[in-house]
């Protein structure tokens, strides 16, 4: 069935350091891709999306890229900050649903900066 | 303009009892889906409420149960409850059925004792 994998273990950086989470799918077609991102006590928010292959969704500094061949949408951000402590989940529609309903999400993936 | 707004935000329960979460999707919104999460888990789908009606379940069993009501207000219902069913719930609203992005409430941390 439709799934998603990520990167396991949390990711410890400096300010400004480059950051890449990765991501790997399973899925049948080319779902919409999402990355959603949880920070402490609060629900969950969208971060980015890209609805086709070869598609570059970015928001707030942080970018992925739909990669049909290695079916993957890793999350990259150049110069991480203090206030992008979070977790992170790559995420996709599992199939029989509608474009942005029924999520599958990744376990998640824990980011702590520090200054 | 409000968002979407989940209550009680923690509730402690114990094995056996019945509980009832609730949910007021954003303004404009009329779908709601819950989905539970596990400490240290990713959020796992476990049914969708468009017209009053559940139109998506996720893998969860019976004793799962919800209701919609005319205002778009959803309330989430776990019966028997297990040890296992710990968790944070998470509401989360859209326009047409998940045809446009969810937007997630803070959620409602339970604890079974």
């Amino acid at each position: 069935g439709d799934s998603v994998t990520q990167m396991e273990g949390p990711v410890t950086l400096s300010e400004e350091a480059f950051l890449t989470i990765n991501c790997t799918y399973t899925a049948t077609g080319y779902p919409s891709l999402f990355w959603y991102v949880q920070y402490p006590g609060e629900g969950l928010q969208l971060l980015l999306k890209a609805t086709k292959a070869d598609d570059k969704g970015s928001n707030k500094g942080f970018e992925a890229t739909y990669r049909k061949e290695t079916t993957s949408f890793h999350l990259e951000k150049g110069s991480v900050q203090v206030s992008d402590s979070a977790v992170y989940f790559c995420a996709l529609p599992l199939a029989g649903g509608t474009s942005y309903g029924k999520l599958t999400f990744g376990q998640g993936t824990i980011l702590t900066v520090h200054p | 303009d409000a968002g979407v707004t989940q209550s009680p935000t923690h509730l402690i329960k114990t094995r056996g009892q019945q509980v009832t979460l609730r949910c007021s999707p954003k303004s404009g919104h009329d779908t709601v889906s819950w989905y539970q999460q596990a400490l240290g888990q990713g959020p796992q789908f476990i049914f969708q409420y468009y017209e009053e009606e559940e139109r998506q379940r996720g893998n969860f069993p019976d004793r799962f149960s919800g209701h919609q009501f005319p205002n778009y207000s959803s309330e989430l219902n776990v019966n028997a409850l297990l040890l296992g069913d710990s968790a944070l719930y998470l509401c989360a609203s859209s326009l047409g059925q998940g045809y446009q992005p969810q937007h997630f409430g803070d959620g409602t941390r339970l604890s079974i004792l």
